[in-house]
């Protein structure tokens, strides 16, 4: 079975930083995409960061560029997520998923879109002095 | 970035019901929508990708539908274990973003 789990959050003050991990097992890893997806409490889901196989390639979202770095290591079959300078607002549930991005061609046009599947149980994370 | 918003924001449904859950793209995002299911205190679940495509193992009562930027999720015959909020995600550009969920409660 596909399995990923997190680990290394907790509750850090604001200014500080926090390095989550992300293990995962039952897939050829170094094969996928993997991302993160957070989820504020109470509230719906915002998309973080994606790296692509190879580890070269990789995507955040706006608020969290310069402070947060996505990473991996393909031999250990783990996803990272160092968040530096956190404040309050990045107080949430992590998820790392697969990223099943892929290429999808119709008459020579190609598309690579991101979707999820599946999620690891999640990570919380309390910025709060 | 793209705006993704749903509607209903909440619905009330009784099992057996058919339920629609649409979703609409600030612009074109051709099908390249997603849908999931999550439940109280548990990770999301991917239902459909590419706007129509069903994942693996869910249950063939959810269909979707749509291109451009209408999309609509379906069930066709409630069961006790759908009642759950559900979420649409759009996969055109980056930042990937998500609309801010249906949430399905039992009439």
């Amino acid at each position: 079975d596909v399995r990923l789990v997190e680990s290394g959050g907790g509750l850090v003050q604001p200014g500080g930083s926090l390095r989550l991990s992300c293990a995962a097992s039952g897939f050829s890893f170094s094969d996928y995409w993997m991302t993160w997806v957070r989820q504020a409490p109470g509230k719906g889901l915002e998309w973080v960061a994606n790296i692509k196989d190879d580890g070269i390639e990789k995507h955040l979202v706006d608020s969290v560029k310069g402070r947060f770095t996505i990473s991996r290591d393909n031999a250990n079959n783990a996803v990272f997520l160092q968040m530096n300078s956190l404040t309050v607002e990045d107080t949430a549930v992590y998820y790392c998923a697969r990223d099943l991005r892929a290429n999808y061609c119709t008459d020579g046009v190609c598309f690579l879109p991101s979707w999820f599947d599946p999620w690891g149980q999640g990570i919380l994370v309390v910025v709060s002095s | 970035d793209i705006q993704m918003t749903q509607s209903p924001s909440s619905v009330s449904a009784s099992v057996g019901d058919r339920v629609t859950i649409t979703c609409r793209a600030s612009q074109d995002i051709s099908r390249w929508l997603a849908w999931y299911q999550q439940k109280p205190g548990k990770a999301p679940r991917l239902l459909i990708y590419a706007a129509s495509s069903l994942q693996s193992g869910v249950p063939s009562r959810f269909s979707g539908s749509g291109s451009g930027t209408d999309f609509t999720l379906t069930i066709s015959s409630l069961q006790p274990e759908d009642f759950a909020t559900y979420y649409c995600q759009q996969a055109y550009s980056f930042p990937i973003t998500f609309g801010l969920g249906t949430r399905l409660d039992i009439k």
